[in-house]
């Protein structure tokens, strides 16, 4: 049961590289979602995904861009990091269902230098 | 969406339940009540939910109000494992993109 695995579990990086956090989950849930949890803060909703080739934004989506070409993956790519960006981020899905909770993954640190 | 207010924090001695309180006095209808917990470096997990009645599993209980403006997370007997932050979320079921997420309540089990 590997659920929902997130990588690199540490990085970091520089301003202004491109950076990409990786999430793949092994239930086939249609839904996936990136999060950031700041200190001070509620976890925030990046972007999420309803099914493959689906994806909205969040309400923190500027400068993030996400893809999923397939449904188990979801990566989330910075294309030019900030300082502002550096957050811990949690990949997250959920089956497409009435009362479905979400599933968490165990988090992406990520310093932007 | 509803917004819910929580304690900051919270204490409680091992091998006694633990009471959380949640008020969501703006929940709607059809919006049910969630609670996830989040233990220190890991992703948040979730606990139970409800709409109107009381629901127990494995991990905990859920008291809901009859009038639906708050609600109790109780764990029968804490354990220090169950030192985690608690969040409380009301939600439309399926509009999982519209959940706000709080600060949620500090639980400290202490032996």
């Amino acid at each position: 049961d590997a659920g929902i695995t997130q990588s690199p579990r540490y990085k970091i990086t520089e301003t202004g590289r491109q950076v990409t956090l990786m999430c793949h989950q092994t239930w086939s849930h249609s839904y996936m979602f990136w999060y950031r949890q700041d200190l001070g803060h509620g976890l925030r909703l990046i972007y999420y995904s309803a099914a493959a080739d689906i994806t909205d934004k969040g309400e923190v989506s500027d400068g993030y861009v996400v893809s999923r070409s397939k449904t188990e993956n979801f990566p989330l790519t910075l294309e030019s990091a900030t300082r502002s960006q550096t957050s811990v981020y949690f990949c997250a899905s959920s089956v497409n269902r009435e009362n479905s909770p979400l599933h968490f993954g165990n988090g992406t640190r990520l310093t932007v230098t | 969406d509803a917004k819910t207010t929580q304690p900051t924090s919270m204490d409680c001695a091992e091998g006694r339940a633990a009471n959380l309180p949640c008020n969501h006095s703006t929940i709607s209808g059809n919006e049910y009540v969630y609670w996830y917990r989040q233990i220190h470096s890991q992703g948040p997990q979730y606990i139970i939910h409800g709409l109107k009645n009381n629901e127990t599993n494995e991990m905990a209980s859920l008291i809901i109000t009859e009038d639906r403006k708050s609600s109790t997370l109780i764990l029968p007997h804490a354990t220090l494992r169950d030192t985690a932050v608690y969040y409380c979320i009301v939600y439309n079921a399926g509009n999982n993109r519209k959940l706000i997420w709080g600060l949620g309540t500090s639980l400290a089990v202490n032996p």
